[in-house]
């Protein structure tokens, strides 16, 4: 099955400034990888999504790049501000399979 | 609110003692998938459902899970027999149309088992 890694567990960043995560997946038939946020206590919410078609997507200060043949994505948060502190999780996911395999996360802490 | 619910938000219970949780999909959402998180990891995934049709389970998964979607809608996932170890939140989500959608997670049923 899928196995998918996630870097760093934990980040902490100046308000203002970048934040990058980073994640590697396993199976050559993933094609859909979105991207989670969880605030404490509350459900996952989707932030952003990219499938293998494209190589990139950005969607206001939120990106997220693919590279099918490293097997690795990224999500790139520009102009972080207090409430992007979360923890955000990668995801991948193959057609016909269904089912979501989730990296173990990443804590952003964003320093005002 | 038209988001995905569960019921209970948490529950406590002691060891050797059977669970049921209820997850209510968004309205239409033909797919339903159920997920267990523990401290400091993402979500796991448990099982799945299309319409009322289980298919697929997690190895995750074992005898003492049992999960239900008899009409289609809600869904339900029993434990028994609760041990220690199945203490973690779980997670509902649903999504509609081709596979792979996005999946909209509930907000969670917390498990403590004492």
């Amino acid at each position: 099955g899928e196995n998918v890694e996630q870097h760093p567990s934990t980040l902490s960043v100046q308000e203002g400034d970048s934040a990058v995560i980073k994640c590697t997946y396993s199976d050559s038939a993933s094609n859909y990888f979105p991207w989670y946020k969880q605030e404490l206590g509350k459900r996952p919410q989707l932030i952003i999504d990219i499938r293998s078609n494209v190589g990139e997507k950005k969607d206001q200060r939120i990106a997220v790049t693919l590279n099918k043949t490293a097997k690795h994505f990224s999500l790139h948060i520009t102009e972080t501000q207090p409430e992007d502190s979360a923890v955000y999780f990668c995801a991948g996911g193959a057609t016909g399979d269904y089912k979501l395999s989730f990296g173990a996360g990443t804590t952003v802490t964003v320093r005002a | 609110d038209t988001g995905v619910s569960q019921d209970p938000r948490h529950k406590i219970t002691k060891r050797g003692q059977n669970v049921t949780f209820r997850c209510d999909p968004i309205s239409e959402h033909n797919r339903l998938y159920w997920y267990r998180q523990t401290l400091g990891q993402g979500p796991e995934f448990l099982t799945y459902f299309q319409n009322e049709a289980q298919l697929e389970k997690s190895r995750l998964l074992s005898d003492r899970f049992s999960a239900e979607r008899p009409k289609g809608s809600f869904s339900t996932l029993e434990i028994q027999r609760t041990e220690q170890g199945d203490s973690a939140m779980y997670l509902c989500a649903s999504s509609s149309g081709q596979p792979l959608e996005t999946q909209y997670f509930g907000p969670g049923t917390r498990l403590l088992v004492l």
